[in-house]
């Protein structure tokens, strides 16, 4: 959707180095939903933001959505072989109750 | 099972062909959406349940698409006389409330139409 936009597409780092990907809406977000999608599977979820600068952290990814809300980056420290996948962020735009808008995904690659 | 399980995995169905994909969902969880996932893109929402009522059918591209959950637990979304550009994953999410909140995904169901 180009209503939210993924960067960069994809990435390649080098093993042990950091990462951000970000996600930005052209409407507020009233939450945003991180999810990782390995080839050929479902997507997993990784955390959820629903306040103006509030931060997550789950392992050695942590997730931000800025004060204005309408951006949201995901950081990986010391990337590891385990972290490569397609990052995807979800949005509650509120076009519905129910309905998420979905960004294209950001494709990681970890190299050793 | 724990998560969300559909079947099958992979289809490989020639032009024209009907297929029937299978959504079990999490135990409970009263939402249940189906998205068309082509390659390289994010989920594209094509139907929403609650229980066994379809709220939403907005996204679905055509009316050769199908879906139903009669008892309000396992969903079946049907393409009828299916077309090259049917191609894609098809994904199952659930989630407990009925709202978008933290929904749960299938691994999906990989179509290609030849």
């Amino acid at each position: 959707s180009q209503e939210l936009e993924q960067s960069p597409q994809s990435l390649i780092v080098q093993e042990g180095k950091n990462l951000t990907i970000n996600c930005t809406s052209s409407k507020t977000l009233y939450g945003l939903y991180w999810y990782k999608q390995k080839y050929g599977e479902g997507l997993i979820f990784l955390m959820m933001l629903q306040k103006g600068g509030e931060e997550k952290s789950h392992e050695k990814i942590t997730a931000k959505l800025d004060e204005k809300k309408q951006q949201s980056s995901l950081h990986i420290t010391a990337s590891q072989p385990s972290h490569a996948g397609i990052y995807l962020c979800g949005a509650d735009v509120r076009a519905s109750n129910y309905q998420l808008i979905w960004g294209a995904g950001t494709k990681l690659i970890i190299k050793p | 099972g724990a998560g969300v399980s559909q079947s099958p995995r992979y289809k490989v169905a020639k032009r024209g062909q009907d297929v029937a994909l299978r959504c079990d969902p999490i135990s409970g969880h009263v939402s249940l959406f189906w998205y068309q996932q082509a390659l390289g893109q994010g989920p594209e929402f094509l139907t929403y349940f609650q229980n066994e009522a379809q709220l939403d059918k907005s996204g679905l591209p055509s009316d050769r698409f199908f879906a139903e959950r009669p008892e309000g637990s396992v969903s079946t979304l049907k393409i009828q006389r299916t077309q090259q550009e049917d191609s894609a994953v098809y994904l199952c999410a659930s989630s407990f409330q009925g709202s978008s909140y933290e929904q749960y995904f299938g691994p999906g169901t990989r179509l290609t139409v030849t």
